[in-house]
């Protein structure tokens, strides 16, 4: 059964600081991979889509790439703002027409 | 922009009451979805809908059940709440069966069982 993992469970680092945030998953069979932002109390935000054919997605300072066959994703914040403090949470489809496995997310903190 | 609207942000229900929760999409998308989020849990996955009167069950149906009359609106139930499904429950939608697009969610009802 997937299972997918994000370590740290929290990250706290000071603005300006360019950070990266990791996703595992266990079984390196996917569909695609995506990433969302979660304010407090908020539902997910889409933040980008990577198809299993696809190395990395790009929108403005995020960055996201993915290797298959170790079976990770990593997330890139460049210059990062107070703004940026939300949970990112990564999710993968195993195949197509079925429903996305998230991990538990990764709390980030930006000090000012 | 893709709009997922959920009814309510707040909710609190009494014990063995029939609560629905509803959660609407405007953008013609064929799948809709509703998870339920809980500390040290994460999202779970409750039931899918790839299609009008269609629906799959997830991960932790048990206790709930859905419903979509329309492509538009997607509904969750619970048949007769316990303060086990105190929760945050999030509704997502995309736009194709496959999942090529990515997922969109609305803003979450908070619902508490007292």
């Amino acid at each position: 059964k997937q299972e997918v993992t994000q370590i740290p469970a929290a990250l706290s680092v000071p603005e300006g600081e360019n950070l990266v945030l990791n996703c595992s998953f266990t079984d390196s069979a996917i569909y695609n991979l995506q990433w969302f932002r979660q304010d407090p109390g908020k539902g997910l935000t889409s933040l980008l889509l990577i198809q299993s054919s696809q190395r990395e997605q790009t929108s403005g300072r995020l960055n996201a790439s993915l290797d298959k066959s170790s079976g990770r994703s990593t997330l890139y914040i460049a210059a990062s703002q107070p703004g940026d403090s939300a949970t990112y949470l990564c999710a993968v489809r195993v195949q197509a027409g079925t429903a996305l496995i998230f991990g538990k997310g990764t709390t980030l903190s930006v000090s000012s | 922009d893709v709009k997922v609207t959920q009814s309510s942000r707040y909710l609190v229900k009494r014990t063995g009451e029939k609560v629905f929760l509803e959660c609407v999409q405007d953008m013609d998308h064929e799948n809709m979805f509703w998870y339920r989020q809980d500390p040290g849990l994460g999202l779970r996955l409750i039931y899918f809908s790839y299609d009008v009167k269609m629906k799959e069950k997830g991960d932790i149906p048990e206790g709930y059940s859905v419903s979509r009359e329309k492509k538009e609106r997607f509904s969750l139930i619970l048949e007769s709440a316990s303060t086990n499904q105190t929760s945050m429950y999030l509704c997502a939608s995309s736009l194709d069966q496959a999942g090529l697009e990515p997922q969109h969610f609305g803003d979450g009802t908070r619902l508490s069982i007292l």
